[in-house]
C-alpha cells in the first residue's frame, strides 16, 4: 500500500531529552513537510524539504531539526531547546512543491 | 499580513445542506485547499480551487472568488461521519515562503440526528 506513515503514535519527552519523529512516505514525492497542531489553532510549518539532501525553516523551526538523507524519510527532532513540544505533530509529503500535500497519521508528543 | 478567517464552530441536521465560509487575506494567492479532520487523526484532502467558480465532488462542492478573497466549501445530504473539522488553507506564493500553505484555525462541524 502506497502512503506516508508517522511513528511512534504516542511519544512521551522528559525535561532536557531530545526526541526524533520518524516520517516515511513510499509514494514518490520529492516534497515532504513538518506541521504542528495545537488546540485552537491553525496548522503551522516547523520545516520543509523540496527535494534530497535539501531543507527549509518554516514560520516555527526554533527547537527543532530534520534532515533529509533519503527521499522517502524525513525525520523530525524535538530538541530541548523546544520549551513547549506538547502537541499533534503532522508530517505531510506533495509531487513537488506546487502540488496538493497528503497527510500522515501525526505522533502526539507529551512531555512528562 | 497573512490571515485566513473561518468560523469555530457550525451544527447541522442529519441530511441537510450545510455552508463553511472562509475568508482571507494573503500577501499572494496561488490556490485555496479544503480538508477534513476528524478528531485525533490526519487531515484528508477534500478539494482544490486556484479560479473562479464552483467545484464539485460527489457530495462536497468548493467555490473560491479571488476578488473577494473568499471560499466555502457545501456539503450536501449530511450524514453523522461528516462530524469533523474542516480546515481552509491558502497556498502562498510570496518570496521565499512561495508555494506554503497557510491554514485557517479549522470549523468543527457537528451533525446531529
Amino acid at each position: 500500500d502506497g502512503g506516508i506513515t508517522q511513528s511512534p503514535k504516542y511519544l512521551f519527552r522528559k525535561e532536557g531529552q531530545n526526541v526524533t519523529l520518524s516520517c516515511e512516505q513510499n509514494l514518490n514525492h520529492d516534497a515532504m513537510y513538518w506541521y504542528r497542531q495545537d488546540p485552537g489553532q491553525g496548522l503551522r510549518l516547523i520545516y520543509y524539504s523540496q527535494i534530497v539532501n535539501d531543507f527549509q525553516k518554516g514560520d516555527i523551526a526554533e527547537g527543532y531539526s530534520v534532515s533529509r538523507e533519503k527521499k522517502e524519510s524525513f525525520p523530525l527532532t524535538v530538541t530541548s531547546a523546544q520549551k513547549n513540544p506538547t502537541a499533534f505533530y503532522l508530517c505531510a509529503s506533495s509531487p513537488t512543491r506546487q502540488e496538493t500535500q497528503y497527510f500522515g497519521p501525526g505522533t502526539r508528543l507529551l512531555v512528562l | 499580513g497573512q490571515n485566513i478567517d473561518q468560523p469555530t464552530e457550525m451544527t447541522a441536521t442529519e441530511g441537510a445542506i450545510v455552508q463553511i465560509n472562509c475568508t482571507y487575506q494573503t500577501s499572494g494567492f496561488n490556490g485555496l485547499f479544503w480538508y477534513q479532520q476528524h478528531a485525533g487523526e490526519a487531515p484528508t484532502f477534500l478539494s482544490y480551487n486556484v479560479l473562479d467558480g464552483l467545484e464539485e465532488k460527489g457530495r462536497f462542492s468548493s467555490f473560491l472568488s479571488r476578488s473577494k478573497g473568499y471560499s466555502y466549501l457545501l456539503l450536501k445530504e449530511l450524514q453523522m461521519k461528516d462530524s469533523a473539522s474542516y480546515l481552509c488553507a491558502v497556498r502562498d506564493q510570496d518570496g521565499g515562503s512561495q508555494g506554503n500553505l497557510i491554514f485557517g484555525k479549522g470549523t468543527k462541524l457537528s451533525v446531529k440526528p
